[in-house]
C-alpha cells in the first residue's frame, strides 16, 4: 500500500531532551516536507527537500534540523525542544509538482 | 506572499443537501490546487488535485473547479451525507520551495 509512515504518532517529552520523529514513504517521490498545524495558525512548513541530500528551510525552521540521506526517509529532528514546540507535525510527499500525500501525524507535547 | 481563505468558515446542512465550499487565493501563480480533508485529530486525506491547465476535476461525489485566473476554486459536495462531517482544506502548491499554502479551512457538519 502506497503510504507516508510517521514515528512515534505520540509523544511526551520534557524541555532539552533531543527527540527524532522519523517519516518514510514508500512511493519514490523525491519531494518531502514537513509541517506543524497549530490551532487558529493552520499549517505552516518547516523543511522541504527536492531530493537527496537537497533540504531548505520552510516558513518556521527555527529549532529544527532535517536530513535526507536516503529518498524514502526524511526524519525531523529536535535538538532542544522547548514548550512552543508542542504541535501536530505531518509529514508529506509528493512527486515533483505533484499530489502530496501527507502521514497520520505525530502528536508532540513538551513540558 | 499567498494568502488563502475559505468561506463559510463553518457550515451545518442537513444530510442530502448538495453544498459548495468555496477557496479564494492571491496570487494566481500556481502550479496546482490540492483539496483535503481532516478529521478531528487526524491527518489529511487527499480529495482532488487540479493542475492549473485544468477546470474541473471529479471524483465520486466531489467536483472540484478552478479559476486560477481569478484567484478562486470551489469544492461541490453532491448529496451530503453525515460521514462527510469534517474540515475541509484547501492549498494551492507554488512550485519554487515545494510548500502547499493553507486555506482556514471549512468545518462541515452533516445533520442525519
Amino acid at each position: 500500500e502506497a503510504q507516508v509512515t510517521q514515528n512515534p504518532r505520540y509523544l511526551i517529552t520534557v524541555t532539552g531532551k533531543k527527540l527524532t520523529v522519523t517519516c518514510s514513504q514508500n512511493m519514490n517521490h523525491e519531494y518531502m516536507s514537513w509541517y506543524r498545524q497549530d490551532p487558529g495558525l493552520g499549517l505552516r512548513q518547516i523543511y522541504y527537500s527536492m531530493n537527496v541530500e537537497v533540504t531548505d528551510k520552510g516558513d518556521v525552521p527555527e529549532g529544527y534540523k532535517v536530513s535526507r540521506k536516503e529518498k524514502r526517509n526524511f526524519p525531523l529532528i529536535l535538538e532542544s525542544p522547548s514548550p512552543n514546540q508542542t504541535s501536530l507535525y505531518f509529514c508529506a510527499s509528493s512527486l515533483a509538482y505533484g499530489e502530496q500525500f501527507f502521514g497520520p501525524g505525530t502528536r508532540l507535547t513538551v513540558l | 506572499k499567498q494568502e488563502v481563505t475559505q468561506i463559510p468558515a463553518a457550515l451545518s446542512v442537513p444530510e442530502g443537501e448538495n453544498l459548495v465550499l468555496n477557496c479564494s487565493f492571491t496570487d494566481s501563480a500556481i502550479y496546482n490546487l490540492q483539496w483535503f480533508r481532516q478529521d478531528p485529530g487526524k491527518g489529511l486525506t487527499s480529495l482532488l488535485l487540479i493542475q492549473s491547465s485544468q477546470r474541473e476535476q471529479t471524483s465520486g461525489r466531489l467536483n472540484a473547479s478552478l479559476d486560477k485566473s481569478s484567484g478562486r476554486s470551489t469544492l461541490y459536495i453532491a448529496a451530503s451525507q453525515p460521514g462527510d462531517s469534517a474540515t475541509y482544506l484547501c492549498a494551492p502548491y507554488g512550485g519554487a520551495t515545494n510548500k502547499l499554502i493553507f486555506g482556514t479551512g471549512t468545518l462541515l457538519a452533516v445533520q442525519p
